[in-house]
């Protein structure tokens, strides 16, 4: 089916230890961003990429990776994961604006980091 | 870079009242506005968007938003309330082309519904 799909749903993971979350979209989009939500602080966005090997940094990306190597795939990396980064990730494409929804965003990768 | 400031974190209305939540933007054209709802562990949906025009838009739902330049608003109404409509409401600026894509939220309004 089309749309913008997370992986995992959640996961828990130990203080400095790598994980990946994983996010494909099945548009074609050009843009995609990850944005972290935490309470008190609405969604922050981490990084973003205007396409394939183009990725930015946004207003919170200290300790984060991205790649975008291919046009539907954006994976998020914690290099060594962090207390302070248990948080609700959400990955977002960006569609055409003009008769169009805009920005879909997928349903979100709950992370804990014990 | 664009801002947004969504000065009520949490309001709460009886269920029939009319409602409306705030939402004031930062940017140096007219920006894309949007306004988002999330229930309690679920993802975020769309309302409704604004690009040009009517300054007046219509949402799902029964939601409504108007753009108010002079006032570097863009909030959203609903007439008569009900239960269902509790959950957290973001409003969020864009850039439109040729600006920097990036989408950015406001901190969110907590709606809470009295039977």
């Amino acid at each position: 089916d089309a749309g913008i799909t997370q992986s995992p749903r959640y996961k828990i993971t130990e203080t400095g230890r790598q994980v990946t979350l994983m996010c494909h979209q099945t548009w074609s989009h050009s843009y995609m961003f990850w944005y972290r939500q935490d309470l008190g602080h609405g969604l922050r966005l981490i990084y973003y990429s205007a396409a394939a090997d183009i990725t930015d940094k946004g207003e919170v990306p200290d300790g984060y990776v991205v790649s975008r190597s291919k046009t539907e795939n954006f994976p998020l990396t914690l290099e060594s994961a962090t207390r302070s980064q248990t948080s609700v990730y959400f990955c977002a494409s960006r569609a055409p604006l003009q008769g169009g929804p805009g920005y879909t965003f997928g349903s979100g990768t709950r992370l804990t980091v014990v | 870079a664009q801002s947004v400031t969504q000065p009520d974190i949490h309001i709460t209305v009886s269920e029939g009242a009319s409602l409306e939540l705030r939402c004031n933007y930062s940017y140096g054209a007219t920006p894309y506005l949007f306004w988002y709802v999330q229930s309690p562990g679920q993802g975020l949906q769309l309302l409704l968007k604004y690009f040009s025009g009517d300054t007046l838009v219509q949402g799902i739902k029964g939601f409504e938003a108007e753009f108010k330049r002079s006032q570097s608003s863009f909030n959203l109404r609903k007439p008569s309330v009900h239960w269902s409509d509790a959950a957290e409401y973001f409003c969020a600026v864009g850039a439109p082309q040729g600006g920097s894509e990036k989408l950015v939220f406001g901190k969110g309004t907590k709606l809470t519904v009295n039977p």
